[in-house]
């Protein structure tokens, strides 16, 4: 099925372990971004990219890291996981180029820092 | 600096009768406005937009408005379904910059 898939679904990581949630499109989209839903907060912009080979930081960085080799793929890399970055994390791709400014999501990787 | 605020974490409406959700923004370059969707253990879903050269944009049982002047727009479902239970994002907006700052959400329940 087309759209956005993030892996895993699920993950429980200790204090200062290191992992990578995966996100993946294959509708050719432009722009993909992270973003973080904490209860009362919204959804908060962790990175963004506007293609392939360049990034950039949103509202709230600090404790991540993204590339993007690829137009498919957007990695999200946490260094030393903190349980401030327990969280649900939502990938998303869009392509302005078509005039609609709205964003697939995918269905979320819900991580506990313990 | 919350730029998008829904000032109402959650709303109750009776089936049949109109849903009224609320959204303000404070940033006066933000030109493109959505709602989206959103189900327990599913990502957001979008749901309608609008610009900001028009003031209304209907689809079906949904209707955003939109009130530059007072910097707020909000969602109106009529009638209410049950299926139409689910938290609601607002989210603005620049043509052209695709980032999109997101409000906070308000959880809409229906009751039959």
């Amino acid at each position: 099925n087309a759209g956005v898939t993030q892996t895993p679904k699920f993950q429980v990581l200790k204090t200062g372990q290191s992992m990578t949630l995966q996100c993946a499109q294959d509708m050719n989209h432009e722009y993909m971004s992270w973003y973080r839903q904490d209860p009362g907060m919204g959804l908060r912009l962790i990175h963004y990219s506007v293609g392939a080979g360049i990034t950039d930081q949103g509202e709230v960085p600090n404790g991540y890291n993204v590339s993007r080799s690829t137009t498919e793929d957007f990695p999200l890399r946490l260094l030393s996981a903190a349980p401030s970055q327990t969280s649900v994390y939502f990938c998303a791709s869009s392509n302005a180029g078509t005039g609609h400014y709205g964003y697939t999501f995918g269905s979320g990787t819900r991580l506990t820092v313990v | 600096d919350q730029q998008v605020k829904q000032n109402s974490p959650s709303l109750s409406v009776q089936e049949g009768r109109i849903s009224i959700l609320n959204c303000d923004y404070t940033n006066s370059m933000f030109d493109y406005f959505l709602w989206y969707k959103k189900y327990p253990a599913e990502g957001p879903t979008f749901l309608i937009s609008i610009s900001s050269i028009k003031d209304k944009n209907e689809d079906g049982r949904f209707t955003v408005f939109l009130n530059k002047s007072a910097k707020h727009l909000s969602l109106h479902i009529v009638p209410s379904q049950p299926g139409d239970s689910a938290v609601y994002f607002c989210a603005a907006g620049i043509q052209g910059a695709q980032k999109l700052v997101f409000g906070q959400g308000t959880r809409l329940t229906i009751n039959p």
